[in-house]
């Protein structure tokens, strides 16, 4: 069984840096692109970027560009997103999903909820 | 502003047939045949029930179907159940330099 699970929900305060993670299994990890999709509250998902677990190859979205590092351990078979210096407006629910076909995401993590607030 | 656009909200009684609209462009919905559609339940990760315009998932009930003409997709739900309740989002493949956009989602209430 494919399986997503991304690490838990995180309270920080504006400035401060984050690392989360989603953790695959019941596939080859390599393989796969993975994507990591943001929904902030009552919004629908927006698409932030794309990494090839198997050479790290990353495709960003223009709007996330510089914002987030994607990066991915193929020997653990986690991708993780990450920021250097987080804002209020970085609240949001942060899923990854695994992509089948060209903007078609058949598994998805349960999210990890990143809450910014001073 | 979402990329595509999608009714806010819709809703029908137990039974009924109810159709989701998802306005795009040429460099999206009109554009290619990679036109997906998920359900999205409260505090949950959305599910994928649509792909490739018209392809259901296995596991997917038979009563959720896709279509699409020019630029405008379309997600219909036959025999509505209490259970389809949920928020709906169409997303496409995009030439433009987000290669992923989705919709503002659709609220269906089933009455």
């Amino acid at each position: 069984e494919v399986q997503l699970v991304q690490s838990g929900a995180e309270v920080k305060k504006p400035g401060e840096s984050l690392k989360i993670s989603c953790k695959g299994s019941g596939y080859s990890f390599a393989t796969y692109w993975i994507a990591w999709v943001r929904q902030m509250p009552g919004k629908g998902p927006e698409w932030m970027g794309i990494i090839y677990p198997g050479d790290s190859d990353t495709r960003y979205s223009p709007s996330f560009q510089g914002q987030v590092t994607m990066s991915a351990d193929k020997s653990i078979s986690t991708a993780y997103l990450q920021w250097s210096s987080l804002k209020a407006s970085d609240t949001a629910m942060y899923y990854c999903a695994r992509r089948y076909s060209s903007g078609s995401y058949p598994y998805w993590g349960q999210g990890t909820l990143v809450t910014v607030s001073s | 502003q979402s990329a595509l656009t999608q009714p806010a909200s819709v809703s029908g009684s137990p039974g009924q047939s109810i159709t989701i609209s998802c306005t795009g462009t040429n460099s999206d919905v009109g554009g290619y045949n990679y036109v997906s559609w998920y359900q999205q339940h409260p505090g949950k990760a959305p599910k994928l029930i649509i792909y490739e315009v018209n392809n259901r998932p296995s596991g997917v009930s038979n009563r959720f179907s896709g279509s699409k003409s020019g630029n405008t997709a379309s997600l219909t739900i036959s025999g509505l159940q209490t259970e389809d309740e949920a928020d709906y989002y169409c997303s496409s493949y995009t030439s433009t330099s987000t290669p992923v956009v989705f919709g503002g989602g659709t609220k269906l209430t089933v009455l």
